[in-house]
């Protein structure tokens, strides 16, 4: 069974741009969560899909934005980029149901310049 | 709101050494609680769960019992291996945050010869 599956890897931008990240969830999950992890502020919640719908959202501004489609496959985007914004993005999938374990894919750096 | 309190790093041990990582936690209701470690330039790898209290979750010779007395979920190994050298991070969910990870700020392990 294919684990969760993050494109791209590594990702260099300048401030001011924006940037999509991709995920693709194990097969038949369809609840999809995006983390932050830095250095400084460790693991951060930023929001979680599921059937296609925002069920939840942690504390960041709206510049980070995601949404899932019919598929469970999931999108999350980052505009007006801030040398802040450098960070590992990592997605986890599960079937949804709260205190199910959830997996995570290998993340993509983000790297702003 | 939720939080999970772990100890800090890094811990450096001699190989077949006991190790234990302390992890506390503050939630209301009945939360699920995980172990994940991250091994360098990856991912979260779940490495045991427990979802009621005195539950123990156990894999790859790691334990911890859910201690709702306490609030604790202490990480424990009889005799670490070099290739047990990570970083460990506790988590919970549920408990009125949905499927929401809340993650302690991780330790990281180096296990030595």
């Amino acid at each position: 069974k294919a684990g969760v599956t993050q494109t791209p890897r590594y990702l260099i931008k300048t401030r001011g741009q924006q940037v999509t990240l991709s995920c693709s969830p194990i097969s038949g999950h369809r609840s999809v969560s995006w983390y932050q992890q830095t250095p400084g502020q460790g693991l951060q919640f930023l929001f979680e899909y599921f059937s296609e719908t925002q069920r939840n959202k942690g504390n960041f501004p709206g510049r980070f934005s995601g949404r899932q489609f019919s598929n469970s496959r999931s999108e999350m985007n980052v505009s007006t980029l801030e040398l802040g914004d450098s960070a590992l993005y990592l997605c986890a999938s599960s079937g949804g149901t709260p205190g199910q374990p959830q997996h995570f894919g290998d993340g993509t750096r983000l790297s702003i310049l | 709101g939720n939080s999970v309190t772990q100890m800090e790093g890094p811990v450096t041990l001699s190989e077949e050494a006991f190790l234990t990582i302390n992890c506390t936690y503050t939630a209301t209701g009945y939360p699920s609680l995980f172990w994940y470690v991250q091994y360098p330039g990856e991912g979260l790898q779940l490495l045991l769960k427990a979802t009621k209290a005195d539950d123990k979750g156990s894999n790859k010779g790691f334990e911890a019992t859910y201690r709702k007395e306490t609030t604790s979920f202490h990480l424990e190994k009889g005799s670490v291996q070099v290739s047990d050298s990570a970083v460990y991070f506790c988590a919970l969910s549920g408990a009125g945050g949905g499927n929401k990870l809340t993650f302690g700020t991780g330790t990281q392990l180096k296990v030595e010869l």
